[in-house]
């Protein structure tokens, strides 16, 4: 059955250090989603891409990065981890009018 | 004006009665909309399309009216299971999905 996965499940980083959160889908979906979702703040679109090489920026994006060099993977790097950014991270894949499916999560925790 | 805004709740309904909730979205142009159920900040799973003419999956009807840019869930005779966070999406025409902050549901015996 194909899904989507995501790894880590939890990670615990230290501030000003690179994290990169992995999601891999086998929908063979061309457009792929990275959300945060914090207490209060429901989901948050970071980054999104509707295919290979393709990269968009979503309402917070600050302090995150994405590459798409394959239709399966898109990784999720925070370039220096600070506290504001432990959360739950929830990455989705969707084909063009349908819903999205969602991997299981990754939580980030900061110290 | 938030693209996609929902009651944050929490309803708190007893078991076997009906609830609804609204859901309405600021751009004329979105193409598809959905509901989602989340439980404790598992992720969210699809619960149902929205479509114009109305649709109804067991005891949940959804409904969506372009007119007036909301759509609608109701869950009839409520049980114990339905206790969740009921979130709103919306995909535009550039396929981007927003999601509501979501309405929490709380069941109870």
């Amino acid at each position: 059955d194909a899904e989507i996965t995501q790894s880590p499940r939890h990670k615990i980083t230290e501030t000003g250090r690179q994290v990169t959160l992995a999601c891999h889908q086998t929908w063979n979906h061309n457009n792929m989603f990275w959300y945060r979702q914090d207490l209060g703040h429901g989901l948050r679109l970071i980054h999104y891409s509707y295919g290979v090489q393709d990269t968009n920026k979503g309402e917070v994006s600050d302090g995150y990065s994405v590459s798409r060099s394959n239709t399966e993977d898109l990784p999720l790097t925070l370039e220096s981890a600070a506290s504001s950014q432990t959360s739950v991270y929830f990455c989705a894949s969707s084909s063009p009018g349908q819903g999205a499916f969602f991997g299981q999560g990754t939580r980030l925790t900061v110290v | 004006r938030k693209e996609v805004e929902q009651d944050p709740g929490p309803f708190n309904v007893p078991e076997g009665a009906t609830v609804a909730f609204n859901c309405t979205y600021s751009n004329s142009a979105s193409q598809s909309f959905f509901w989602y159920r989340q439980d404790c900040r598992k992720e969210p799973k699809l619960l149902m399309s929205v479509y114009s003419s109305g649709n109804e999956d067991g005891r949940f009807t959804a409904q969506l009216n372009r007119a007036s840019q909301y759509i609608s869930l109701l869950i009839r005779d409520s049980k114990l299971s339905d206790s969740a966070t009921y979130l709103c999406v919306v995909n535009g025409r550039d396929d981007k999905i927003i999601f509501g902050k979501g309405t929490r549901l709380h069941i109870l015996p």
